[in-house]
């Protein structure tokens, strides 16, 4: 089973700055099966990043998302307040598909 | 609009069995497939399981295997996941997620139904 961990668990920062997230494999990912979720309290994930690096239908062009292998990063380029929530990674290239464990974005 | 609608919120008791519905609409049924995916509280989201709506074709978490099944009815756009000989651990939201073909990536999910285990 491919294990995703995802650093940091918690990141605290202010609207308009820039994040990053990273998820790491256990083993290589293909690029192509790694995804990227947010989900807010109360509600079901929502598709952000495909395919390492492709955004989802509708998804602002502040998400963006890179890496390859082992190593995968999520970049939100300038916070806006409606971004503040958890962050899962997901790979599809091996059953069972496994998500890392979250990172919580929140405000600082 | 594409969406999956969940069946309501279940309580069981240990050892029982739960079946949870997944209703499509919007888009073809038969040509993507469903999958299963469970949050236990405080926990990571948990792949369970798919179907290929079209065929009928499953497979499974081995973690979940012989304890779950999921089924469609194409003449009504639903999948469902049964599980059974429920434990507390099993206490969870599970949803379905529509596959997006392709890309290896669940783009449509249901809002999820709360699942409690509890003697």
């Amino acid at each position: 089973e491919i294990v995703l961990t995802q650093s940091p668990g918690t990141l605290s920062l202010s609207p308009g700055e820039r994040a990053s997230l990273s998820c790491r494999a256990s083993q290589s990912v293909s690029s192509s099966y790694l995804a990227w979720y947010q989900q807010k309290p109360g509600q079901a994930p929502r598709l952000l990043i495909y395919g390492a690096s492709s955004r989802a239908t509708g998804i602002p062009d502040r998400f963006s998302g890179s890496g390859s292998g082992t190593d995968f990063t999520l970049t939100i380029s300038r916070l806006e307040p409606e971004d503040f929530a958890v962050y899962y990674c997901q790979q599809y290239g091996s059953p069972p598909y496994t998500f890392g464990q979250g990172t919580k974005l929140e405000i600082k | 609009q594409v969406q999956l609608v969940q069946s309501g919120a279940e309580v069981k008791k240990p050892g029982a069995s739960v079946k949870v519905s997944c209703k499509a609409s919007g888009y073809t049924f038969t040509s993507y497939a469903i999958h299963w995916v469970r949050q236990a509280p405080g926990q990571r989201l948990e792949w369970m399981g798919w179907i290929n709506a079209g065929n009928g074709n499953t497979k499974y978490s081995q973690k979940f295997q012989g304890r779950v099944t999921i089924t469609r009815d194409t003449s009504a756009s639903t999948a469902y996941m049964e599980l059974s000989s429920l434990r507390s651990e099993d206490t969870a939201i599970y949803y379905c997620a529509r596959l997006l073909v392709g890309r290896g990536a669940f783009d449509i999910w249901g809002r999820g139904t709360m699942v409690t285990v509890s003697s």
